[in-house]
């Protein structure tokens, strides 16, 4: 059974500029969750989608935007990028509605640096 | 409501064990324990649920006080393969609508 699959690996962009990242969740998962990892800020926590809406959303400014497919593909967007938003952004999937009691699987994530 | 974790780093020799703590400010519904490698994501080790459910790896052991809205996750006997950062994520409804991650522990095995 494949795993969390997320692309690209890695992405440089400049200041200013957009990005869109994309996450396939494990066959059968309809929820996913988006993370950004910073040294020292843990997993933050960004949005979760299921069935293509949007259930819940983290403390995240309007930049960063999000949208899942009916095939449970996710995309995740950040416009206006700043040097700040460099980070790991790491994708989940889940068989459940809920979080909180359902085990994630976590994709390698997209090491995104802007410069 | 991100859950506080200690020790942030802990340096342990094989065969040694480790405690590591999660705490919240409010009341739990569930806590989980993710360990994460250099390099790798995150890897599910195990879930505590109020009211005493648990699921995850045998070899796993950990405890949630429910009154003390902490849980501790039990590293016995450690071996290399159990370095990396673990982190903990505390759940206070079901849907975890509200759901947060801590900021992680920091352990390394060394020979």
């Amino acid at each position: 059974k494949a795993g969390v699959t997320q692309t690209p690996r890695y992405l440089i962009k400049t200041r200013g500029q957009q990005v869109t990242l994309s996450c396939s969740p494990i066959s059968g998962h309809r929820s996913v969750s988006w993370y950004q990892q910073t040294p020292g800020q843990g997993l933050q926590f960004l949005f979760e989608y299921f069935s293509e809406t949007q259930r819940n959303k983290g403390n995240f400014p309007g930049r960063f935007s999000g949208r899942q497919f009916s095939n449970s593909r996710s995309e995740m967007n950040v416009s206006t990028l700043e040097l700040g938003d460099s980070a790991l952004y790491l994708c989940a999937s889940s068989l459940g509605q809920g979080r909180g009691n359902t085990e994630a699987f976590f994709g390698q994530g997209t090491r995104l640096t802007v410069v | 409501q991100q859950p506080v974790q200690s020790p942030q780093a802990v340096i342990l020799r094989e065969g040694e064990d480790a405690v590591i703590n999660c705490s919240s400010s409010k009341a739990l519904y569930s806590v989980h324990w993710y360990r994460q490698k250099h390099g790798e994501a995150p890897v599910f080790l195990m879930i505590l649920l109020k009211g005493g459910e648990q699921k995850g790896h045998e070899k796993i052991s950990a405890s949630f006080n429910e009154k003390k809205q902490q849980s501790s996750l039990y590293l016995t006997a450690s071996q290399l393969s159990y370095s990396g950062t673990y982190f903990c994520g505390t759940g206070y409804s079901v849907t975890g609508n509200q759901f947060y991650f801590g900021t992680g522990t920091s352990l390394t095995v060394i020979p």
